[in-house]
Protein backbone atom coordinates (compact mmCIF):
# COMPACT_ATOMS: atom_id res chain seq x y z
CA UNK A 1 0.00 0.00 0.00
CA UNK A 2 1.01 3.45 -0.60
CA UNK A 3 2.54 5.57 1.99
CA UNK A 4 3.07 9.58 2.62
CA UNK A 5 5.71 10.92 5.04
CA UNK A 6 6.82 14.41 5.70
CA UNK A 7 9.40 15.52 8.54
CA UNK A 8 9.77 17.08 10.99
CA UNK A 9 5.81 17.19 12.23
CA UNK A 10 6.94 20.37 14.33
CA UNK A 11 9.82 23.44 13.71
CA UNK A 12 10.80 26.84 15.16
CA UNK A 13 12.76 28.78 13.16
CA UNK A 14 14.22 32.28 13.57
CA UNK A 15 13.35 34.91 10.81
CA UNK A 16 16.25 34.56 8.23
CA UNK A 17 17.43 30.84 8.84
CA UNK A 18 16.76 28.87 5.74
CA UNK A 19 14.23 25.99 5.83
CA UNK A 20 13.96 22.32 4.48
CA UNK A 21 11.30 20.46 4.46
CA UNK A 22 10.70 16.94 3.08
CA UNK A 23 8.47 14.88 1.76
CA UNK A 24 8.70 11.35 0.30
CA UNK A 25 5.88 9.01 -0.76
CA UNK A 26 6.53 4.71 -0.49
CA UNK A 27 4.35 2.23 -2.37
CA UNK A 28 3.90 3.83 -5.66
CA UNK A 29 5.62 5.53 -8.76
CA UNK A 30 5.49 8.95 -10.91
CA UNK A 31 2.99 10.44 -8.61
CA UNK A 32 1.77 13.60 -9.04
CA UNK A 33 3.15 15.65 -5.48
CA UNK A 34 1.63 18.99 -3.69
CA UNK A 35 3.17 21.37 -1.46
CA UNK A 36 0.10 23.19 0.17
CA UNK A 37 0.39 25.89 2.84
CA UNK A 38 -2.77 26.67 5.49
CA UNK A 39 -2.20 30.13 7.15
CA UNK A 40 -3.57 31.21 10.67
CA UNK A 41 -7.14 31.92 10.09
CA UNK A 42 -6.79 31.05 5.96
CA UNK A 43 -7.42 28.13 4.51
CA UNK A 44 -5.61 25.77 2.43
CA UNK A 45 -3.71 27.15 -0.49
CA UNK A 46 -1.58 25.04 -3.21
CA UNK A 47 2.05 26.36 -3.47
CA UNK A 48 3.84 24.10 -5.60
CA UNK A 49 2.99 20.74 -7.91
CA UNK A 50 5.32 18.75 -9.88
CA UNK A 51 4.51 15.99 -12.52
CA UNK A 52 8.00 14.27 -12.42
CA UNK A 53 11.56 14.59 -11.49
CA UNK A 54 12.53 18.42 -12.00
CA UNK A 55 9.85 19.54 -13.25
CA UNK A 56 8.66 22.14 -10.59
CA UNK A 57 5.20 24.36 -11.17
CA UNK A 58 4.86 27.33 -9.00
CA UNK A 59 1.26 28.75 -7.54
CA UNK A 60 2.04 32.08 -6.01
CA UNK A 61 5.14 34.20 -5.75
CA UNK A 62 6.72 33.85 -2.46
CA UNK A 63 10.05 33.51 -0.85
CA UNK A 64 9.84 29.68 -1.43
CA UNK A 65 11.22 27.17 -3.54
CA UNK A 66 10.48 23.48 -4.05
CA UNK A 67 12.42 20.53 -5.88
CA UNK A 68 12.12 16.89 -6.79
CA UNK A 69 15.12 15.47 -6.77
CA UNK A 70 13.95 11.22 -7.23
CA UNK A 71 10.79 9.97 -8.49
CA UNK A 72 9.15 10.20 -4.72
CA UNK A 73 10.70 12.81 -2.86
CA UNK A 74 9.23 16.30 -3.05
CA UNK A 75 11.27 19.07 -1.04
CA UNK A 76 9.76 22.55 0.14
CA UNK A 77 12.89 25.32 0.87
CA UNK A 78 13.51 28.85 2.17
CA UNK A 79 16.88 30.54 2.15
CA UNK A 80 15.65 33.19 4.54
CA UNK A 81 12.64 32.71 6.20
CA UNK A 82 10.01 35.27 6.86
CA UNK A 83 7.46 35.74 9.67
CA UNK A 84 4.93 34.99 7.29
CA UNK A 85 6.12 31.76 6.34
CA UNK A 86 4.68 30.42 9.54
CA UNK A 87 2.01 27.71 8.77
CA UNK A 88 0.94 24.47 8.60
CA UNK A 89 2.71 22.95 5.32
CA UNK A 90 0.72 19.78 3.82
CA UNK A 91 2.67 17.71 1.65
CA UNK A 92 0.41 15.34 -0.95
CA UNK A 93 0.48 12.70 -3.81
CA UNK A 94 -1.62 11.24 -6.39
CA UNK A 95 -1.68 9.29 -8.96
CA UNK A 96 -2.62 10.88 -11.53
CA UNK A 97 -4.44 14.55 -10.95
CA UNK A 98 -7.02 12.50 -9.56
CA UNK A 99 -7.70 11.67 -5.32
CA UNK A 100 -4.68 13.17 -3.34
CA UNK A 101 -3.91 11.88 -0.42
CA UNK A 102 -2.13 13.76 1.98
CA UNK A 103 1.00 13.72 4.93
CA UNK A 104 0.13 14.41 8.70
CA UNK A 105 1.83 17.66 8.11
CA UNK A 106 4.76 20.17 9.53
CA UNK A 107 4.16 22.81 11.51
CA UNK A 108 6.98 25.73 10.98
CA UNK A 109 6.86 28.27 13.85
CA UNK A 110 8.91 31.36 12.50
CA UNK A 111 9.77 33.63 15.58
CA UNK B 1 -10.96 32.51 -11.25
CA UNK B 2 -12.02 30.11 -8.81
CA UNK B 3 -13.43 30.70 -5.74
CA UNK B 4 -14.91 27.94 -3.56
CA UNK B 5 -17.16 28.88 -0.34
CA UNK B 6 -18.39 26.49 2.57
CA UNK B 7 -21.50 27.42 4.80
CA UNK B 8 -21.72 27.59 7.16
CA UNK B 9 -18.52 28.15 9.01
CA UNK B 10 -19.33 26.36 11.99
CA UNK B 11 -21.88 23.94 13.23
CA UNK B 12 -23.00 22.19 16.24
CA UNK B 13 -25.39 19.32 16.72
CA UNK B 14 -26.74 16.70 19.00
CA UNK B 15 -25.50 13.23 18.84
CA UNK B 16 -27.78 11.08 16.35
CA UNK B 17 -28.68 14.05 14.34
CA UNK B 18 -27.40 13.98 10.40
CA UNK B 19 -25.12 17.01 9.04
CA UNK B 20 -25.70 19.02 5.92
CA UNK B 21 -22.46 20.85 4.77
CA UNK B 22 -22.74 22.96 2.04
CA UNK B 23 -19.85 24.03 -0.76
CA UNK B 24 -20.84 26.20 -3.77
CA UNK B 25 -17.88 26.96 -6.62
CA UNK B 26 -18.21 29.82 -9.02
CA UNK B 27 -17.00 28.47 -12.28
CA UNK B 28 -18.58 24.87 -13.27
CA UNK B 29 -15.80 23.72 -15.23
CA UNK B 30 -14.23 21.31 -13.21
CA UNK B 31 -12.49 17.81 -12.96
CA UNK B 32 -13.27 16.53 -10.07
CA UNK B 33 -14.69 17.53 -6.29
CA UNK B 34 -13.23 16.22 -3.17
CA UNK B 35 -14.42 16.31 0.39
CA UNK B 36 -11.70 15.94 2.94
CA UNK B 37 -11.70 15.84 7.04
CA UNK B 38 -9.18 17.45 9.16
CA UNK B 39 -8.20 16.69 12.83
CA UNK B 40 -7.30 19.59 14.94
CA UNK B 41 -3.63 19.79 14.07
CA UNK B 42 -3.46 16.36 11.61
CA UNK B 43 -3.15 16.10 7.96
CA UNK B 44 -6.53 15.76 5.69
CA UNK B 45 -7.98 12.62 5.26
CA UNK B 46 -10.20 12.03 1.83
CA UNK B 47 -13.69 10.88 2.23
CA UNK B 48 -15.71 11.16 -1.17
CA UNK B 49 -14.30 11.82 -4.40
CA UNK B 50 -17.00 13.05 -6.83
CA UNK B 51 -16.28 13.28 -11.02
CA UNK B 52 -17.58 15.88 -12.99
CA UNK B 53 -19.81 13.52 -14.43
CA UNK B 54 -21.01 11.78 -11.14
CA UNK B 55 -24.09 13.12 -9.53
CA UNK B 56 -23.26 11.77 -5.93
CA UNK B 57 -20.93 9.27 -4.28
CA UNK B 58 -21.76 7.21 -1.29
CA UNK B 59 -19.37 5.68 1.54
CA UNK B 60 -21.53 4.30 4.59
CA UNK B 61 -22.68 7.01 6.20
CA UNK B 62 -21.33 9.55 3.99
CA UNK B 63 -23.35 11.04 0.77
CA UNK B 64 -21.92 13.27 -1.12
CA UNK B 65 -24.18 15.18 -4.22
CA UNK B 66 -22.80 17.14 -6.93
CA UNK B 67 -24.73 19.69 -8.78
CA UNK B 68 -22.19 21.07 -11.19
CA UNK B 69 -24.29 23.48 -13.61
CA UNK B 70 -25.41 25.10 -10.17
CA UNK B 71 -21.93 24.85 -8.79
CA UNK B 72 -22.82 23.12 -5.76
CA UNK B 73 -22.24 20.05 -3.71
CA UNK B 74 -23.76 18.81 -0.52
CA UNK B 75 -22.04 16.79 2.37
CA UNK B 76 -24.74 14.37 4.18
CA UNK B 77 -23.30 12.62 7.50
CA UNK B 78 -26.28 10.16 8.68
CA UNK B 79 -26.62 9.74 12.46
CA UNK B 80 -23.85 12.03 13.25
CA UNK B 81 -21.82 10.34 16.10
CA UNK B 82 -18.93 12.32 18.42
CA UNK B 83 -16.04 11.33 16.73
CA UNK B 84 -17.60 13.01 13.54
CA UNK B 85 -16.39 16.36 15.47
CA UNK B 86 -13.90 17.53 12.96
CA UNK B 87 -13.25 20.07 10.02
CA UNK B 88 -14.70 19.15 6.62
CA UNK B 89 -13.00 20.37 3.37
CA UNK B 90 -14.27 20.62 0.24
CA UNK B 91 -11.79 21.28 -2.56
CA UNK B 92 -12.36 21.48 -7.01
CA UNK B 93 -10.11 20.58 -9.38
CA UNK B 94 -9.76 22.76 -12.25
CA UNK B 95 -7.37 21.16 -14.35
CA UNK B 96 -5.46 17.96 -15.09
CA UNK B 97 -2.90 18.48 -13.12
CA UNK B 98 -5.14 17.83 -10.06
CA UNK B 99 -4.36 20.66 -8.49
CA UNK B 100 -6.69 21.52 -5.25
CA UNK B 101 -8.73 24.67 -5.03
CA UNK B 102 -10.29 24.77 -1.12
CA UNK B 103 -12.90 25.84 0.37
CA UNK B 104 -12.17 27.39 4.16
CA UNK B 105 -13.90 24.36 5.50
CA UNK B 106 -16.96 23.94 8.15
CA UNK B 107 -16.16 23.31 11.95
CA UNK B 108 -18.13 20.33 12.99
CA UNK B 109 -18.92 19.29 16.76
CA UNK B 110 -21.38 16.42 17.57
CA UNK B 111 -22.09 16.86 21.50
CA UNK B 112 -22.90 13.82 23.23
Amino acid sequence: SQTIHQWPATLVQPVGSPLSLECTVEGTSNPNLYWYRQAAGRGLQLLFYSVGIGQISSEVPQNLSASRPQDRQFILSSKKLLLSDSGFYLCAWSPGGDIQYFGAGTRLSVL
Amino acid sequence: KQEVTQIPAALSVPEGENLVLNCSFTDSAIYNLQWFRQDPGKGLTSLLLIQSSQREQTSGRLNASLDKSSGRSTLYIAASQPGDSATYLCAVTTDSWGKLQFGAGTQVVVTP
